[in-house]
């Protein structure tokens, strides 16, 4: 999976919890996204990041944050978990830089399965 | 607001027939297309992708056909294996956002028959 680790890769928590997940690359891109998955809606942009402390939002952010530290790992944090939050969430990473056709081609980590009961 | 539309959502092929998989979008700004492959359990992974200043692209056994003026594009799988058996989704972004978002489809699950 193209030097990409997530974690958890499963969690079960319950609703109005904290949730961080993590992901991790080998890669030193630049570029990282996080998109969620459910059936009927392919996947859905929620946050991504072009650098260190750079982040901007998806088409699904609300009731998530991010953070990077560290060009190797991207935070996904759900402040208070909701049941229309359980999904599976996937990280990428792409090996472009800005005005590079190569940003647009992204590899995807393995996914975290959450469950909000 | 769906900006991709993908059909069918499942397709059921036999072995050696041809799969189709069409893709609408909306947005003129859009000019890269790119499809990925994913199978159960594991993460999408980069197929094959188009730009507009080119009809077709082939690569192996699949094939995209873009249609500008349509605004749709599609997804030819010549020769369709069991190993094919997965789900594929379109994407379409626009490369003046210098982002990398992708905006994708909905998804269509293909199972090839033996």
């Amino acid at each position: 999976d193209a030097g990409i680790t997530q974690s958890p890769r499963h969690k079960v928590t319950e609703t109005g919890t904290p949730v961080t997940l993590r992901c991790h690359q080998t890669e030193n891109h630049r570029y990282m996204y996080w998109y969620r998955q459910d059936p009927g809606h392919g996947l859905r942009l929620i946050h991504y990041s072009y650098g260190v402390k750079d982040t901007d939002k998806g088409e699904v952010s609300d009731g998530y944050s991010v953070s990077r530290s560290k060009t190797e790992d991207f935070l996904l944090t759900l402040e208070s978990a909701t049941s229309s939050q359980t999904s599976v969430y996937f990280c990428a990473i792409s090996p472009g830089t800005s005005g590079s056709q190569h940003l647009y081609e992204q590899y995807f980590g393995p996914g975290t399965r959450l469950t909000v009961t | 607001q769906q900006q991709v539309k993908q059909s069918p959502q499942s397709l059921i092929v036999q072995k050696g027939g041809i799969s189709i998989i069409n893709c609408a979008y909306e947005n003129t700004a859009f000019d890269y297309f790119p499809w990925y492959q994913q199978f159960p359990g594991k993460g999408p992974a980069l197929l094959i992708a188009i730009r507009p200043d080119v009809s077709e692209k082939k690569e192996g056994r699949f094939t995209i056909s873009f249609n500008k003026s349509a605004k749709q594009f599609s997804l030819h799988i010549m020769d369709s294996q069991p190993g094919d058996s997965a789900t594929y989704f379109c994407a379409a972004s626009k490369s003046s956002s210098n982002t990398g978002k992708l905006i994708f489809g909905q998804g269509t699950t293909l199972q090839v028959k033996p």
